[in-house]
């Protein structure tokens, strides 16, 4: 099956440490993405990639990182300067970015920061 | 930036006919407009996409007037697992403005009531 992959479902850190979370696609798209989501908030862009070792930021980049080395992949760090990391990280990829296509996302990764 | 607005809630009923309007005064002449699905804890899900007058797919139609200022999703005979959160997205990603495309607003929450 094609699709998006995220691990791992939950995930639990302590507060200062970095956290890497995982996407993966299989739908050999160029473009992958990352959102935060809040509780009763919609999606913001955390950074976007349209290609292999290339990304930007997006509307809410500081304190996280990205990087592209393979087209499948696209991890997410959260690193212990996010001010408040406690959040829904979702990922989705698209056919590339270059043109208005339909995101598909992955289910998501809950993170939570104790 | 092209930005939308949509009710925060509805209401409907089984069997009902459900329209949904987003307003986006300043959409600019290579922007489309897309909309998702969002269940709790999971990924949006697109639903459709249109540039101008009537879009239809196997669940819903789009309705798009000629000054484009606003659109309306609607969902035929809606049933309890309609009920969700739709997001409203307009933006250009043809020149790689992937900005306003991956702008997802607060949605409206739509509950199907039996």
């Amino acid at each position: 099956d094609g699709g998006i992959t995220q691990s791992p479902k939950y995930l639990f850190r302590k507060e200062g440490q970095n956290v890497t979370l995982s996407c993966e696609q299989n739908l050999n798209h160029d473009a992958m993405y990352w959102y935060r989501q809040d509780p009763g908030q919609g999606l913001r862009l955390i950074y976007y990639s349209q290609i292999v070792n290339d990304f930007q930021k997006g509307d809410i980049a500081e304190g996280y990182s990205v990087s592209r080395e393979k087209k499948e992949s696209f991890p997410l760090t959260v690193t212990s300067a996010q001010k408040n990391p406690t959040a829904f990280y979702l990922c989705a990829s698209s056919i590339s970015s270059g043109r208005p296509g339909e995101q598909f996302f992955g289910p998501g990764t809950r993170l939570t920061v104790l | 930036l092209a930005k939308t607005t949509q009710p925060i809630s509805m209401d409907s009923y089984e069997g009902q006919e459900v329209n949904i309007t987003c307003s986006h005064n300043n959409i600019a002449t290579n922007d489309y407009i897309t909309w998702y699905q969002q269940f709790p804890s999971q990924g949006p899900r697109f639903i459709i996409q249109g540039y101008k007058t009537k879009v239809t797919n196997e669940v819903a139609s789009l309705f798009i007037p000629a000054d484009r200022k606003s659109s309306t999703l609607s969902l035929p005979r809606v049933s309890l697992s309609d009920t969700a959160v739709y997001y409203c997205l307009v933006g250009d990603m043809i020149r790689g403005n992937a900005g306003n495309m991956l702008t997802f607003g607060g949605g409206t929450r739509l509950m199907v009531k039996p």
